[in-house]
């Protein structure tokens, strides 16, 4: 059973870099097969995809995230992480880290972290 | 505001059938297929249905999932209280800015 688990600050200062990593257990990264995305979601509001990477490095990020966002990958870790430039508090949310599987009918998130809230205040 | 559109509220009673709307567009549900996930209260999402219809080891076939054109629908037969819960729609969208994830806004199913 796959198994993810979010970790990093819980409160992070307006204009400075959000940083959270997510351990995977169960499965390896490495292996190939599937993408290692991350998705938020602001308080009380739905679900914001923020972006993906598999485990050679390549990635996709949304188009209204991408000038900030970095996601990389620690295949010796079994992690993968996030970083979010220049935040306000419009990016206090909940994040998620989640597996993003594939078939030949198409995409899907199939193991989602239990997710960790991040706050942006001063 | 979402791209994928949900009405924000459902009931029903125990036993009753139920159903969940998902609206869209051609660049996204028109030419891709459609997840459910439901969020019980306090927890992370769970993947309920996947390709348009297809359910999870696990997944109760109370749980159905279907897709005409630029719609989708999710169905719950036999509803019971353990259904109580935030349901999203989602599916890839290939824009002009680049292909991208998308959600619907969540509907919030409450069981009378």
């Amino acid at each position: 059973q796959v198994q993810l688990q979010e970790s990093g600050p819980g409160l992070v200062k307006p204009s400075q870099t959000l940083s959270l990593t997510c351990t995977v257990s169960g499965g390896s990264i490495s292996s190939g097969g599937y993408y290692w995305s991350w998705i938020r979601q602001h308080p009380g509001k739905g679900l914001e995809w923020i972006g993906y990477i598999y485990y050679s490095g390549s990635t996709y990020y949304n188009p209204s995230l991408k000038s900030r966002v970095t996601i990389s990958v620690d295949t010796s870790k079994n992690q993968f992480s996030l970083k979010l430039s220049s935040v306000t508090a419009a990016d206090t949310a909940v994040y998620y880290c989640a597996r993003l599987n594939y078939d030949s009918s198409g995409y899907y998130l199939d193991y989602w972290g239990q997710g960790t809230l991040v706050t942006v205040s001063s | 505001q979402s791209v994928l559109t949900q009405p924000p509220s459902a009931s029903g009673t125990p036993g009753q059938r139920v159903t969940i709307s998902c609206s869209g567009s051609s660049s996204n549900i028109g030419s891709n297929t459609v997840n459910w996930y439901q969020q019980l209260p306090g927890t992370a999402p769970k993947l309920l249905i996947y390709s348009n219809n297809q359910r999870p080891s696990g997944v109760p076939d109370r749980f159905s999932g279907s897709k005409s054109g630029t719609s989708a629908s999710l169905a719950i037969s036999g509803l019971q209280s353990e259904d109580e819960a935030d349901y999203y729609c989602a599916a890839w969208d290939d824009s002009l800015n680049g292909p991208y994830w998308v959600f619907g806004g969540g509907t919030k199913l409450t069981v009378l």
